[in-house]
């Protein structure tokens, strides 16, 4: 069974502060893929890394890859309150079959 | 429609009780996806259809629960005599099916179920 452990499980900061957030696993993964889930809604995919070292920028939020891939994170510079929200790493073991593999996410608050 | 549908929004039954949920895919997707997320959890890999198939059900968590997908689009999960710890949210998620790492899955708002 695929673990990936994700950490911190909540934080919460200052508007203006920098943070990251780090999604570790033992295993490979073929990619990885970050979402953000409000309450009562869906997670909806933020991006998608598939090159181990792989690192995709997204406007103050930038997303690193793993040479082994095997880790991941997401760091927020500058975070603002419309940045609070639940933020989910999910692994990919293959071509899909297999569903993707969840952290337990990360429990972010922004405040003013 | 333009997204994932996902109904009932919500559903409360009593222990014992079954109860069938239902997913309709972004039109065209072959992929469909169920998982489970509950407090404490996170969201767990129920089971996968390509097409109407499912090759791999040992994800569901028990013998109580099934599901289906006909003509490539509707599905739905069934709970038989429902537990407390049935509780959860359940999301469905499709995409489009091409194989390769890195396929978008883009999810419903889920349903929520009580179990009293």
């Amino acid at each position: 069974t695929q673990l990936l452990e994700q950490s911190p499980q909540f934080l919460s900061i200052q508007e203006g502060e920098n943070l990251t957030v780090y999604c570790n696993s033992s295993s490979v993964f073929s990619s990885l893929q970050w979402y953000r889930q409000e309450p009562g809604e869906g997670p909806v995919l933020l991006v998608t890394v598939v090159t181990g070292g792989e690192v995709k920028k997204l406007k103050r939020l930038t997303f690193q890859f793993g040479d082994a891939r095997k880790d991941s994170s997401l760091h927020i510079t500058a975070a603002q309150p419309g940045d609070t929200g639940l933020y989910l790493c999910a692994g990919e073991a293959g071509g899909g079959a297999d569903g993707l593999t969840f952290g337990k996410g990360t429990h972010l608050i922004i405040q003013p | 429609g333009a997204g994932v549908s996902q109904s009932p929004s919500n559903k409360v039954t009593e222990k014992g009780k079954d109860v069938e949920l239902r997913c309709d895919p972004i039109s065209g997707h072959t992929a469909l996806y169920w998982y489970r997320q509950s407090l404490g959890q996170g969201l767990e890999f129920l089971i996968y259809f390509q097409g109407n198939s499912a090759p791999d059900k040992s994800g569901l968590p028990s013998d109580r629960f099934s599901a289906e997908r006909t003509g490539g689009s509707v599905s739905t999960l069934t709970i038989q005599r429902t537990q407390q710890e049935d509780s959860a949210v359940y999301l469905c998620a499709s995409s489009s099916g091409v194989w390769g790492p890195g396929q978008p899955q883009h999810f419903g708002d889920g349903t929520r179920l009580s179990i009293l």
